[in-house]
């Protein structure tokens, strides 16, 4: 594989239920991050790993964890999940070019809350 | 607070016209800017990205943006759009993190 792989691509759970999305990246990228989409508020920051060991809040981090044990792999863990978790999950990952991060995104998870 | 704004919710245009998508972006200095593409049910893919120098920047797909310091904006255009250009659009800057705008929807009518 080249590139960030997502899985499942879509699920749907039922309220109060566990769930992990995963991720998997094979560019030795340090930073991975996970967004949501949601439709009117464009991508916002869940969780992010500057590096192996390492995780640090973004913009929307209740109600979700994350975990960086290897460079590869970053899970989103729902612990207990909620309708208004319903969205559109992408996680991404950077290495450093030029000074920026310019970052690289898998093809998504959809997830229903019911 | 940093903040990206693109006001324009959704765009149509018809296949061969131009097309200039709007982005403005609130921050103290210049950031690093970005410009991404969502084809339907896909993940982003990069456009183009300004860091420094030149202020019009190219592309994939025939696209450039423009960054303007004195408008705080940096415009995405095409000079002629193509059916398979039709997808959502996001500009995106970095401060410390990257900070998306709302989307802008793009229609092409044939």
């Amino acid at each position: 594989i080249a590139g960030i792989t997502q899985a499942p691509t879509s699920q749907i759970l039922a309220a109060g239920r566990r769930m992990t999305l995963r991720c998997t990246q094979d560019m030795r990228h340090n930073a991975m991050y996970w967004y949501r989409q949601d439709l009117g508020l464009g991508l916002r920051l869940i969780h992010y790993s500057n590096t192996a060991g390492t995780t640090g809040k973004g913009e929307v981090p209740d109600g979700y964890s994350v975990s960086r044990a290897n460079t590869d792999d970053f899970p989103l863990t729902l612990a207990s999940a909620v309708p208004s978790q319903t969205s559109v999950y992408f996680c991404a990952s950077s290495g450093q070019t030029s000074g920026s991060n310019e970052q690289f995104f898998g093809p998504g998870t959809r997830l229903t809350v019911l | 607070a940093q903040s990206v704004t693109q006001p324009d919710i959704h765009i149509t245009v018809s296949e061969g016209a131009s097309l200039e998508l709007r982005c403005n972006y609130s921050y103290g200095a210049t950031p690093y800017l970005f410009w991404y593409v969502q084809s339907p049910g896909q993940g982003l893919q990069l456009l183009l990205k300004y860091f420094s120098g030149d202020t019009l920047v190219q592309g994939i797909k025939g696209f450039e943006a423009e960054f303007k310091r004195s408008q705080s904006s940096f415009n995405l255009r095409k000079p002629s759009v193509h059916w398979s250009d039709a997808a959502e659009y996001f500009c995106a800057v970095e401060v410390n993190k990257l900070i998306f705008g709302a989307g802008t929807r793009l229609a092409v009518h044939p």
